[in-house]
């Protein structure tokens, strides 16, 4: 049982281009989110699913595209990397709103 | 969403307790209440949440004001390694949405 696995752990990209932040728990949740973490910041829900084909924007959701093709997965899409978009990336599951299981992370870095 | 306020950093003294406060006024009543804690370079962690009734685990326990406007999150004694940031955060039920705000800063002084 891995828990929430982030994929890459660390990233520089230059501004324009795009990628894929994978996650992935096995824990067979419902519910999983993307959040990200400026310096010194509490962190901000990007977006959200509650269920496989179904996701929803969160608070800072320009930007980045999700999709939820299975229970397991749920990849964030840079479509045209920004500096603005540097942060800690930080993916979550959890079970009908109990307890929440947070990935380690993923450090992007725009120049 | 409904929003929290906790003071930004507090100080407690190893081995003792610590009360870490959360206002709450905007709740509804199907808002749960969570606590996680970030410890540096770390994902957050989950340590405690309710409704309506005072709760209890092995990390903390869970106070809540009768009119549910305010909870206390209390560390029983504290460590070293309960040095972290807290956030009390509230979620409706049905939607699983998490609002982080920018938490309290625990000290822990040896």
């Amino acid at each position: 049982n891995a828990g929430v696995t982030q994929t890459p752990k660390f990233q520089v990209l230059k501004t324009g281009q795009s990628m894929t932040l994978q996650c992935a728990q096995d824990m067979n949740h419902e519910y999983m989110s993307w959040y990200r973490q400026d310096p010194g910041m509490g962190l901000r829900l990007i977006h959200y699913s509650v269920g496989a084909g179904i996701t929803d924007q969160g608070e800072v959701p320009n930007g980045y595209n999700v999709s939820r093709s299975t229970t397991e997965d749920f990849p964030l899409r840079l479509l045209s990397a920004a500096p603005s978009q540097t942060s800690v990336y930080f993916c979550a599951s959890s079970y009908r709103g109990a307890e929440a299981f947070f990935g380690q992370g993923t450090r992007l870095t725009v120049v | 969403d409904a929003k929290t306020t906790q003071p930004n950093s507090m100080e407690s003294n190893e081995e003792e307790p610590v009360h870490l406060p959360c206002n709450h006024s905007t709740i509804s009543g199907t808002d749960y209440i969570h606590w996680y804690r970030q410890l540096p370079s770390q994902g957050p962690e989950y340590v405690i949440h309710g409704l309506t009734s005072n709760v209890n685990n092995r990390m903390a326990s869970l106070a809540i004001a009768e009119d549910r406007k305010s909870s206390t999150l209390i560390l029983h004694r504290a460590t070293l390694r309960d040095a972290a940031v807290y956030y009390c955060i509230l979620s409706t039920s049905g939607t699983y949405k998490y609002i982080f705000g920018t938490g309290t800063r625990l000290k822990v002084l040896a």
